[in-house]
């Protein structure tokens, strides 16, 4: 049982560069969220989706664009990356929004040069 | 001012000592609360979490939850050098939302 998978593990871009950071779930769950952790800043939500079909801006959405592409997969894409994305962006998902465990994948680790 | 709010720490305690995190958050209507512990280069990973005024034991964990002063707390009693991490303190938004907002993290280290 593979929880959340995220890809890639790690990644550099130059300024002005496009990518998408994948992840997957096989928990069966509802909601997806994308966050990134910049030292001392916690974890800050950018987009979520609560159900398959849906989506919505979290705290910190500038910059970046997001796919549900079914109810396993949350796309996170930078369609040009800036050196304020650097960043370690965290994948999860829960059962529902709100109150219940969230299972977070291992991170990707973007630098922006 | 953040919605969850953590002494950053550095937190040293020394072996076999209580450790004591501490949170505060501004949204009066939050009802749940978590508790997620981050080691040095990996996820964040779920321990506790409280829904209910009052104390909430789990092994050597303890949350605790004061709606009426906006505080929560995480006790790990008998620390190991395991439990040397960053803890991670959540709250849920009100309103239709509902989305878990984090605090920036309190690092724990035990020291044997």
């Amino acid at each position: 049982n593979a929880g959340v998978t995220q890809t890639p593990k790690f990644q550099v871009l130059k300024t002005g560069q496009s990518m998408t950071l994948q992840c997957a779930q096989d928990m069966n769950h509802n909601s997806m969220y994308w966050y990134r952790q910049d030292p001392g800043m916690g974890l800050r939500l950018i987009y979520y989706s609560a159900s398959e079909g849906t989506t919505d801006k979290g705290e910190v959405p500038n910059g970046y664009n997001v796919s549900r592409l079914n109810k396993r997969e949350f796309s996170l894409r930078l369609e040009s990356a800036a050196p304020s994305q650097t960043s370690v962006y965290f994948c999860a998902s829960s059962y529902r929004v709100g109150d219940t465990e969230a299972f977070f994948g291992q991170g990707t680790r973007l630098t922006v040069v | 001012q953040k919605e969850v709010e953590q002494n950053s720490g550095p937190l040293s305690v020394p072996e076999g000592a209580i450790a004591s995190l501490n949170c505060t958050y501004s949204d009066r209507g939050s009802q749940s609360f978590f508790w997620y512990r981050q080691y040095s280069g990996k996820s964040p990973e779920l321990i506790m979490f409280i829904y209910s005024n009052g104390d909430k034991e789990d092994g050597r964990f303890t949350a605790q939850l004061n709606k009426a002063s906006q505080y929560v707390s995480l006790l790990i009693r008998d620390s190991q050098p395991s439990d040397s991490a960053t803890y991670l303190c959540a709250g849920v938004r009100s309103g239709s939302a509902r989305q878990l907002t984090f605090g920036s993290g309190t690092q724990l280290t035990v020291l044997p």
